[in-house]
């Protein structure tokens, strides 16, 4: 079946305009994660979201930063008033179940550039 | 919140070479481990995984990972890399709802 797909592939964007990136996870999938990969960074963990559930927002570097996961599926996080230094890749994982047991599949990633 | 290392920031290797990158985390209570790969273009996939039992774990294409829990790592090992092991490596720790990682070893592997 189709994995986890993202859009757009590549974002470029002046600094403090507004950015949305979207997310599908695989089918069935109830956890969504969203991640962000900086240039010789590791993957810095952004929000999570299962079922219906409240959010996990812990990993969001500041409030200009917001996500939401409309009907348990698709998935979109917005970036107000971007800034230079969100310059990254925004990667995307789903995973069947929430838990520490359970692999996460990964999307493509947008690589967003703000100028 | 646990963190985890990976000391190698870009390693060169030639063909047959043997290959370690290491792994270290800082929680020390139960938590499962990972190893993910990046290979130029491609998305982020598993290349293999720790939940408990053998702490020799054998992934994909040739890949093993030993779970050292005294000394908190979880280092990945090839005996002979191939050119196509060219990539980027990232290890991972999972507990509760997130997945942490490292910053990633790039591996080139020269033909």
């Amino acid at each position: 079946g189709a994995g986890v797909s993202q859009s757009p592939s590549n974002k470029v964007t002046e600094k403090g305009k507004d950015v949305e990136l979207r997310c599908d996870p695989i089918s069935g999938h109830t956890a969504l994660y969203w991640y962000r990969q900086s240039l010789g960074q590791g993957l810095e963990f952004l929000i999570y979201f299962q079922g219906n559930s409240a959010p996990d927002k812990s990993g969001l570097p500041s409030d200009r930063f917001s996500a939401e996961r409309t009907g348990g599926s698709v998935s979109t996080l917005t970036i107000q008033r971007t800034q230079q230094e969100d310059s990254a890749v925004y990667l995307c994982a789903s995973s069947l179940m929430p838990g520490k047991y359970n692999e996460q599949f990964f999307g493509p990633g947008t690589r967003l550039t703000v100028l | 919140a646990q963190s985890v290392s990976q000391h190698n920031h870009h390693v060169i290797l030639s063909e047959a070479a043997s290959l370690e990158l290491g792994c270290n985390y800082s929680y020390g209570g139960t938590v499962n481990l990972f190893w993910y790969v990046q290979y130029p273009g491609q998305h982020l996939q598993l290349l293999l995984k720790y939940f408990s039992g053998d702490p020799l774990v054998k992934g994909i294409k040739g890949f093993e990972a030993e779970f050292i829990k005294s000394k908190f790592s979880f280092n990945l090992r090839k005996p002979s890399v191939q050119w196509s092991d060219t990539a980027e490596y990232f290890c991972a720790v999972n507990e509760a709802n997130d997945m942490r990682f490292g910053a990633g070893t790039r591996l080139t592997v020269k033909p």
